[in-house]
């Protein structure tokens, strides 16, 4: 399974875009690319999720260069409660892949916005 | 619809206890996965159930069990608990086991070994 890089943080102001990039070099032809939200104290939250080229929902915009060697989650006019930690995930949980395979989220991006 | 539900929220446990926490998941889901969270390893996979099979493990030793009953429901269980065990963890359910298909999480169970 494909491991992931992120920034440790980032800071921004309350109205500004912001974008987290997470290389994952070793992403498979099977893998998704998916990026959760936490809370302190609370369990991840699916934000979106994309295979190739680009996905946006109501929240965020997922960017998927060719290669798909890396992605970037974009959050536009962030808010305040939007200070979190924001996971990348990049794996395969088809049912008929071996038992074994391990799927470890990486450290996550800790975005803190500002006022 | 109600989301992924663990119980209990907080628990507390001396070494060498055992432990077992329950996740429901949501409604028309088959996949329960399970996670340990701490602060210096971040989010680590543990197991993942599909109509009642184990499908995937991660790395951890056998103190670590889980199972899935008919129902979806998922129980974990640990046994001969450390300190180390101190941990968030997490469930999460989805459709199914495909990369398609996001996991969404419960809020957890946060477990202190004293």
């Amino acid at each position: 399974l494909a491991k992931t890089t992120q920034p440790i943080s980032m800071d921004s102001y309350e109205g500004q875009e912001v974008n987290i990039t997470c290389s994952h070099n070793n992403i498979a032809t099977n893998d998704y690319i998916t990026w959760y939200q936490q809370f302190p104290s609370q369990g991840p939250r699916f934000i979106i999720q994309g295979y190739k080229t680009k996905v946006t929902n109501e929240v965020a915009s997922l960017f998927i260069p060719a290669d798909r060697k890396s992605s970037t989650l974009s959050l536009p006019r962030v808010s305040l409660s939007d200070t979190a930690v924001y996971y990348c995930l990049v794996g395969d949980m088809s049912v008929i892949k071996a038992a074994g395979n391990k799927l470890t989220f990486g450290g996550g991006t800790r975005v803190l916005v500002k006022p | 619809k109600a989301g992924v539900t663990q119980t209990p929220r907080y628990l507390i446990k001396t070494r060498g206890q055992q432990v077992t926490l329950s996740c429901s998941p949501i409604s028309g889901h088959r996949s329960v996965s399970w996670y340990q969270q701490t602060p210096g390893q971040g989010l680590q996979f543990l197991f993942e159930y599909f109509s009642e099979t184990q499908r995937n493990k991660g790395n951890f030793p056998g103190r670590f069990s889980g199972r899935q009953f008919s129902n979806s429901r998922s129980e974990m269980n640990v046994s001969t608990l450390e300190l180390g065990d101190s941990a968030l963890y997490l469930c999460a359910s989805s459709l199914g086991s495909n990369s398609n298909q996001p996991q969404h999480f419960g809020d957890g169970t946060r477990l202190s070994i004293l």
